[in-house]
């Protein structure tokens, strides 16, 4: 089965460019949630959706970020214009459910964005 | 103060050695906590959930005091394959994991 996929899995970009991720969340999993680790940082939240609604969203830094699930499929985290300080590693992860211990959040292995 | 705090080491160890990692969370309400493996450029993956009674799984013993809100990692009998960040994570109602910074463990032979 295949896990959570990222593309693209590197991307350098200048400053007010526009990039755009995408996450494709194990096959089944409503649950599909977007992180980020900036230099020096730890993991942040950045939000949650479940299936194509969002459910939280309280972790996005400012209005410059757009995420989406149409469909409740694949998600994109859309960043414009991209500024130096979101460079860092982007991770999306997904889950079948969110209660118990026995859930069990799979990421992915992350879209390393620079912004020169 | 962060939510979940780590030393971050690292700690250098033979192998064979057993090795303990706390962690300190500011939620006296927090619920569940999980330890995350990281390896070099990849993604966080469970190691284990942390229950109140503390859980054993092979080599690994995590422990969860609530009173002194510390959660710890014992790893003994250490493998090379056991060196990589191991990240701290406060379940959060679980739909929001709160990582700690991480711990570097570095085994060497």
């Amino acid at each position: 089965e295949a896990g959570v996929t990222q593309f693209p899995s590197h991307s350098v970009i200048e400053k007010g460019q526009t990039v755009t991720l995408r996450c494709d969340p194990i096959s089944g999993h409503d649950n599909l949630y977007w992180y980020r680790r900036v230099m020096g940082k730890e993991i942040k939240f950045l939000l949650h959706f479940v299936k194509e609604s969002k459910q939280d969203e309280s972790g996005m830094p400012n209005n410059r970020f757009l995420a989406e699930r149409t469909g409740g499929t694949y998600s994109t985290l859309k960043v414009q214009p991209a500024e130096l300080e979101d460079s860092g590693v982007y991770f999306c992860a997904s889950s079948q459910d969110v209660s118990g211990l026995g859930n069990t959040i799979y990421f992915g292995e992350g879209s390393w964005l620079t912004v020169v | 103060r962060k939510e979940v705090e780590q030393d971050p080491g690292p700690f250098n160890v033979p192998e064979g050695a057993t090795v303990a990692f706390n962690c300190t969370y500011s939620n006296s309400a927090s619920q569940s906590f999980f330890w995350y493996r990281q390896d070099c450029r990849k993604e966080p993956k469970l190691l284990m959930s942390v229950y109140s009674s503390g859980n054993e799984d092979g080599r690994f013993t995590a422990q969860l005091n609530r009173a002194s809100q510390y959660i710890s990692l014992l790893i003994r009998d250490s493998k090379l394959s056991d060196s990589a960040t191991y990240l701290c994570v406060d379940s959060g109602g679980y739909n929001k994991l709160i990582f700690g910074a991480g711990t570097r463990l570095a085994v060497h032979p």
